[in-house]
């Protein structure tokens, strides 16, 4: 079973409005990620937690906070967002960290969610 | 930074036909990725590749690692309508980014 689900599946919310993009993995992978995806394009890198721990931010704006509160949950909490932040959020997961040993990163797999379509008014 | 030049960037087929694409590199990488995406979801993955020279099948696909390790191709035999979509790939090196390729659209006249 390699399924990630992700919470709300549409979100429509105001510049003010504060909001949670959830995400929630039971195939006990290490790493999770956040990627943004606008139309036509491919997904972009946003957020990587390994072993619960931030690994890489993708220099995203502060209005985006992510939060990993355990191996099996992934959050990313909206805040003052912007009309240009509408788009696909994806989450994804893997098995290995990279901070598990690099050379056995090899073969690592990404799964990815539904995806969460995010839109501000 | 790491690119991938994806091609083609959409294809128009009749159904029935055979259908290849293909990722080019600037940079190796150890593991080759091939997702599908339908409007509205998120990317599903269809292929996996680990090792250059790599060959794998699944079902109609088969996609392949190139031994130069900068380049991957997938095929599609006898296309169906649910073969619609934009088909990705994805290209990992030594760190946990993946890279992306720009995608190829593909769609199917019945």
């Amino acid at each position: 079973d390699t399924e990630v689900t992700q919470t709300p599946k549409h979100l429509v919310m105001g510049m003010t409005n504060k909001k949670s993009l959830k995400c929630e993995q039971h195939m006990g992978h290490r790493a999770m990620y956040w990627y943004k995806q606008k139309a036509k394009k491919p997904p972009e890198l946003m957020f990587v937690y390994s072993y619960e721990k931030l690994s890489i931010n993708e220099s995203v704006p502060s209005r985006f906070s992510p939060e990993c509160p355990n191996s099996s949950l992934l959050n990313l909490h909206l805040h003052a967002l912007q009309p240009e932040d509408s788009a696909l959020y994806l989450c994804a997961s893997s098995q290995r960290s990279y901070f598990d040993r690099p050379a056995a990163f090899s073969g690592n797999t990404i799964y990815f969610g539904e995806g969460s379509w995010l839109t501000v008014v | 930074g790491q690119q991938l030049n994806q091609s083609p960037q959409s294809m128009f087929i009749q159904e029935g036909e055979d259908v290849s694409m293909n990722c080019t590199s600037s940079s190796i990488f150890n593991t080759w990725l091939w997702y599908k995406q339908d409007p509205g979801e998120g990317p599903v993955l269809l292929i996996a590749l680990y090792k250059a020279g790599e060959l794998t099948s699944n079902g109609r696909l088969t996609a392949q690692f190139g031994i130069t390790r900068k380049d991957s191709f997938l095929n599609i035999s006898a296309s169906i309508p649910s073969d619609v979509g934009i088909y990705f790939c994805a290209g990992q090196g030594g760190a946990q980014k993946l890279v992306f390729g720009q995608g190829t659209r593909l769609t199917i006249n019945p």
